[in-house]
C-alpha cells in the first residue's frame, strides 16, 4: 500500500507570496492532519480534516487554511508569506483519527523556504 | 506548563547500552500515546503505540505508560548508532488532536 505523498517536496517563496501545498493520504485514511515543524518549536498542530470537514484548528493566524476534497486529499494554503512561515510542513493521515486506537502516518514533508 | 514535555537532550548512551527516553504529558483524558522516531531530515515515522497501564514490548523496543503519573517511557536495549535520531512523543488530546512533544535527541556512541 503506497504512503502518504506531499507535494512538492521543496518551495522557495518570497515574503508576500502565498503557496499551496498538497498532501494525498494512505488509501482508505480518511483523517488528514497538517503540521509545521521548526527548530525551535517542534512540531505544532494546524488543523485536521475528516470527509472534507475541519474538525479542529491550532493556534495559527488565518493566513493558514486547508480543505480536503471527496478523495481525502487534502490541500493547505498560506497567504501573504512571512520570513517565519520557513518549515518543514507535515501531513499525516489515519484512518478516522482523533482520541482512539488510530495511527497517524507522516508524509515526507514540503520544505518551504521563505526569503 | 507545556502540554508535552520530553528533555531535548541529546541523551548519549553507548552501543549495546539500554536507552531511556522519557516523556510527560498534562491532559488526564489522554487515550492514546506514541513514539515517532525522526532522523534529521526526514519526516516522523511510527515506533510504538500503547493505550493501557503497563510495559509493551516490539524487539529492542519497551513502552511504559503510567495514566496515574501522567508518564510514558520508551526503552530502547542494545542501542545501535543507527537508532541515533530524535524521539518524539504524541498524546491524544481532546478531539481529532495529536500533541507532540519537542523531541530527545539520541546519540548512540559506536
Amino acid at each position: 500500500k503506497a504512503g502518504v505523498t506531499q507535494t512538492p517536496r521543496y518551495l522557495i517563496k518570497t515574503r508576500g507570496q502565498q503557496v499551496t501545498l498538497s498532501c494525498s493520504p494512505i488509501s482508505g485514511h480518511r483523517s488528514v492532519s497538517w503540521y509545521q515543524q521548526t527548530p525551535g518549536q517542534g512540531l505544532q498542530f494546524l488543523f485536521e480534516y475528516f470527509s472534507e470537514t475541519q474538525r479542529n484548528k491550532g493556534n495559527f493566524p488565518g493566513r493558514f487554511s486547508g480543505r480536503q476534497f471527496s478523495n481525502s486529499r487534502s490541500e493547505m494554503n498560506v497567504s501573504t508569506l512571512e520570513l517565519g512561515d520557513s518549515a518543514l510542513y507535515l501531513c499525516a493521515s489515519s484512518l478516522v483519527g482523533g482520541a482512539s486506537t488510530d495511527t497517524q502516518y507522516f508524509g515526507p514533508g514540503t520544505r518551504l523556504t521563505v526569503l | 506548563q507545556k502540554e508535552v514535555e520530553q528533555n531535548s537532550g541529546p541523551l548519549s548512551v553507548p552501543e549495546g547500552a539500554i536507552a531511556s527516553l522519557n516523556c510527560t504529558y498534562s491532559d488526564r483524558g489522554s487515550q492514546s500515546f506514541f513514539w515517532y522516531r525522526q532522523y534529521s531530515g526526514k519526516s516522523p515515522e511510527l515506533i510504538m503505540s500503547i493505550y493501557s497501564n503497563g510495559d509493551k514490548e516490539d524487539g529492542r523496543f519497551t513502552a511504559q505508560l503510567n495514566k496515574a503519573s501522567q508518564y510514558v517511557s520508551l526503552l530502547i536495549r542494545d542501542s545501535q548508532p543507527s537508532d541515533s535520531a530524535t524521539y518524539l512523543c504524541a498524546v491524544t488530546s481532546g478531539t481529532y488532536k495529536y500533541i507532540f512533544g519537542t523531541g530527545t535527541r539520541l546519540k548512540v556512541l559506536a
